[in-house]
């Protein structure tokens, strides 16, 4: 069965770092989003994409972040300048169409020190 | 605003007791609603969905969930529960805005099942 898969499983880095977080969504599906879940909390919407383009980003996707779909596979998540509070799992997920099932990539685990 | 509400943050049972984990929605358009699934240290798995049609739907490992539009809930039970369903769970609402927009998935706070034997 088709799957969301991302990488890394795990990053650590140092505040004010770049990370780059990756994803490779379903083959057929040409809807992208991004979420993040902090220890404990309820997972939130970060961002969606379709047609190389973002369609939707909530009040925390703010200038620090930017998402790219550099090639005919991936889907990536930038977060240029990492703050402690970016410290959390976070989780692409794509659906064929825009109103459909959304599946889940299994997650990054971001620590910002 | 839309929102989902899952009363409870956690629920212990013991083996092959019933279950039913509480989801209430908000939202003033028509809405798609999702129970994910959670287990340690692992992602989401979609669990079961409503998107139209009955009102009654099931996953392959005995959960189901109901949604009533009248009391805008969509709990979800499982009749007899096995250790292997501790994880925690997340009921989760989509909403298409108007002018047929992308949409995205509001979650609940999750509900952590506990299963004990």
């Amino acid at each position: 069965e088709p799957e969301v898969t991302q990488t890394p499983s795990h990053q650590v880095t140092q505040m004010g770092q770049e990370v780059i977080l990756r994803c490779v969504p379903i083959s057929n599906h040409l809807y992208f989003y991004w979420y993040r879940q902090i220890l404990g909390q309820k997972v939130e919407f970060l961002v969606s994409f379709y047609n190389n383009e973002i369609s939707e980003k909530s009040e925390i996707f703010d200038d620090q972040f930017s998402v790219e779909r550099p090639d005919g596979s991936n889907f990536t998540l930038k977060i240029r300048s990492t703050k402690l509070e970016d410290s959390a799992m976070y989780f692409c997920a794509s659906s064929e169409q825009g109103a459909q099932t959304q599946y889940f990539g299994p997650g990054t685990r971001l620590l910002v020190l | 605003a839309q929102s989902v509400t899952q009363l409870d943050s956690q629920v212990p049972v013991f083996e092959e007791a019933p279950v039913e984990l509480r989801c209430n929605y908000s939202s003033s358009v028509s809405v798609y609603l999702f129970w994910y699934v959670q287990y340690p240290n692992q992602g989401l798995q979609l669990l079961l969905k409503y998107l139209s049609g009955s009102t009654l739907v099931k996953s392959i490992n005995g959960f189901e969930a109901e949604f009533n539009k009248s009391q805008t809930s969509f709990h979800l039970r499982k009749p007899s529960v096995h250790i292997s369903d501790t994880a925690e769970y997340f009921c989760a609402a989509h909403t298409q805005h108007l002018g047929g927009s992308q949409g995205n998935l509001i979650f609940g706070k999750g509900t952590k099942l506990s299963v004990k034997p």
